[in-house]
């Protein structure tokens, strides 16, 4: 079945850092990736999507491109602030799923001033 | 705006109970899901709903069951709580078919003793 795969956190970084999150995934189909934000205390928001090979999402200095050949979708930030500690969750969504819904485990990050 | 509320937000009961968690939303989105959340495990899908009068399982239904008798409720129902069931429970709603971005409340943590 459907799966993703992103790396393990938590990852520190200092505030300015660049920031590469992993994400890996398996389908049999063709599906729309996503990530997810997720503040403490609260509960998921949609960070940025993709929806073809190639396509690149992005939203509030986050980026990321749908990569069908190495079935990646990682996610990259060239400035963090602390503002951006939370949990990051990639997901998946195709019609093999009957476009449900499949998370990663979800990576932590925190960002010191 | 449009919303999803959870209640309640905490809650702690003891096993053997009967426990209802309730999320209702203003999106009129047709698609519910409930979620819960545990380190390392990220999200699982427990029910979800295409409509009204329509339910499914999930991949962790066992102990669970929701019923849809209108568009924007979807409570989920712990017919004998079990010690393993304490997590942080997730609605989220998807306005139709296709792989559409999820939105979701802002959970319930729920401790069974």
């Amino acid at each position: 079945g459907d799966s993703v795969t992103q790396m393990e956190g938590p990852v520190t970084l200092s505030e300015e850092a660049f920031l590469t999150i992993n994400c890996t995934y398996t389908a049999t189909g063709y599906p729309s990736l996503f990530w997810y934000v997720q503040y403490p205390g609260e509960g998921l928001q949609l960070l940025l999507k993709a929806t073809k090979a190639d396509d690149k999402g992005s939203n509030k200095g986050f980026e990321a491109t749908y990569r069908k050949e190495t079935t990646s979708f990682h996610l990259e930030k060239g400035s963090v602030q602390v503002s951006d500690s939370a949990v990051y969750f990639c997901a998946l969504s195709d019609s093999a799923g009957g476009f449900k819904t499949i998370f990663g485990a979800g990576t932590r990050l925190f960002v010191k001033a | 705006d449009a919303e999803i509320t959870q209640s309640p937000r905490h809650k702690i009961t003891e096993t053997g109970r009967q426990v209802t968690l309730a999320c209702h939303q203003t999106w009129n989105h047709n698609n519910m899901f409930w979620y819960r959340q545990d380190l390392g495990h990220g999200l699982r899908l427990i029910h979800y709903s295409y409509g009204v009068q329509d339910t499914n399982k999930g991949e962790v239904s066992d102990g669970y069951s929701v019923s849809r008798s209108n568009t924007e409720d979807l409570p989920l129902t712990l017919e004998s709580a079990a010690s393993s069931q304490t997590s942080v429970y997730f609605c989220a709603t998807a306005s139709g078919q296709g792989a559409q971005t999820q939105y979701f409340g802002p959970g319930t943590r729920l401790l069974v003793l």
